[in-house]
């Protein structure tokens, strides 16, 4: 088993959508969670931390439930800009990086 | 601005051959890392650093040295290419100390070997 596995996308949604990207990770040692933005043939850049309280930065939310060791990505009013693919990140001892899940916004 | 820089950007190598990719970092960055990855894959870690003369293996350390002699620079050593290691290489770095905060990427060296 992957230590973090996310949706296998890739995921098309219109302009304007509300789309969520599910994360899972094996680790229980994991002591903080990410989620970062990787555009074609660029480098991976943060999005956001992921808190046990949840957490929201504009159209975006994210979640994270220990318990379950799941942890969520909440899009509202998807942008074409936000076509990219989105990688679930933990950290225990190193950071560990999920395969992604390809977004593509339609006009 | 610089941030984290790579180089060279693109290389094509015939199997057997070696070279070195650069990484380097004007951040003051303790924790410094090589990623590889491969299409439609996620990154796997090669080797990482915690500080100057530290080094240590991630996943998947095999045809890979590494070195770090400096707090800036970590640059990554392939010996004896094979077509396995065609991939494109990210070098990250971030703060380390009070927990992880975030890591800072180059903007990658696309490795073909033939």
């Amino acid at each position: 088993r992957k230590e973090v596995e996310q949706d296998p996308g890739p995921f098309n949604v219109p302009e304007g959508a509300t789309v969520a990207f599910n994360c899972t990770y094996s680790n229980s040692a994991s002591q903080s969670f990410f989620w970062y933005r990787q555009d074609c043939r660029k480098e991976p850049k943060l999005l956001m931390s992921v808190y046990s309280s949840g957490n929201e930065d504009g159209r975006f939310t994210a979640q994270l439930n220990r318990a379950s060791q799941y942890i969520s990505l909440l899009i509202r009013d998807s942008k074409l800009s936000d076509s990219a693919t989105y990688l679930c990140v933990t950290n225990g001892q190193n950071f560990v990086f999920g395969p992604g899940t390809r977004l593509s916004v339609l006009p | 601005n610089a941030g984290v820089t790579q180089t060279p950007k693109f290389r094509i190598l015939k199997i057997g051959q070696s070279m070195t990719l650069q990484c380097t970092q004007d951040m003051n960055h303790n924790y410094m890392y090589w990623y590889r990855q491969d299409p439609g894959m996620g990154l796997k870690l090669i080797y990482y650093s915690v500080g100057a003369g530290i080094t240590d293996k991630g996943e998947v350390p095999n045809g890979y040295n590494v070195s770090r002699s400096t707090t800036e620079d970590f640059p990554l050593r392939l010996e004896l290419a094979a077509p396995s290691q065609t991939s494109v290489y990210f070098c990250a770095s971030t703060k380390g100390g009070d927990g992880p905060g975030e890591l800072f990427f180059g903007e990658g060296s696309r490795l073909t070997v033939l």
